[in-house]
């Protein structure tokens, strides 16, 4: 099945430093999703990406579609402490029965020091 | 007014039992997933389900079976818990095909 290689692990930033993360994967996906997850709950939606090349923003984040369908970027500026949680990416395939289910990259733990 | 709810939050219970964990959705959405998240956090697919088809990963144990009464429920049975099994289930739903999953709280299951 498809893998997404997700970098780095795990990072701990100063407060106001701004952090990027991103995901490669050896297949194509139609759509890419960044979620975050803070302790005790569920991955929440941060960002969708639908076309090739698309650079999409939400507050402080950034995320970016790589052209060759096979990456994705996320950048957080100017950190905060509540930015702290799990980043995760995810593929979407949307091409057939079965093959529209999330594959997740194994996640970015951030950590921001006050 | 939780958009995706899930009980129980956590789950203790005995190698071999059978339990179930329950999972609602307010949304009006069309398809439900399972996901298992073990204690590294790599969250898998286990199953996706809407009104047409039920879609299994193949490397779920036929121990667990989805069961929905209807479109707004999902629930996980799992029979003969083993060790293993501990980890934190997330139900999930979309609109359609739709990318943006909303995912419940979790229920942080623990065999003993």
């Amino acid at each position: 099945g498809q893998q997404l290689n997700q970098s780095p692990q795990s990072m701990f930033i100063q407060e106001g430093e701004d952090v990027s993360m991103n995901c490669t994967s050896s297949s194509i996906f139609n759509t890419w999703l960044w979620y975050k997850q803070e302790p005790g709950e569920g991955p929440v939606l941060l960002i969708a990406l639908y076309k090739a090349g698309e650079l999409t923003s939400n507050g402080r984040l950034t995320a970016q579609f790589g052209i060759t369908r096979k990456d994705s970027f996320l950048n957080i500026s100017a950190s905060i402490p509540s930015d702290v949680g799990i980043y995760f990416c995810a593929g979407q395939l949307n091409s057939g029965a079965g093959s529209y289910q999330l594959t997740f990259g194994k996640g970015t733990k951030l950590s921001v020091i006050p | 007014d939780t958009a995706v709810s899930q009980t129980p939050k956590y789950l203790v219970t005995q190698m071999g039992n059978d339990k179930s964990i329950k999972c609602e959705q307010n949304l009006g959405h069309d398809t439900m997933y399972w996901y298992k998240q073990d204690s590294k956090k790599f969250l898998k697919i286990m199953f996706s389900y809407n009104n047409k088809e039920l879609i299994i990963n193949e490397t779920v144990p036929n121990r667990f079976s989805p069961k929905s009464p209807d479109k707004a429920h999902l629930n996980l049975h799992i029979n003969s818990l083993e060790l293993g099994d501990s980890a934190v289930y997330f139900c999930a739903s979309s609109r359609g095909h739709s990318g943006g999953y909303t995912f419940g709280s979790g229920t942080r299951l623990t065999v003993v």
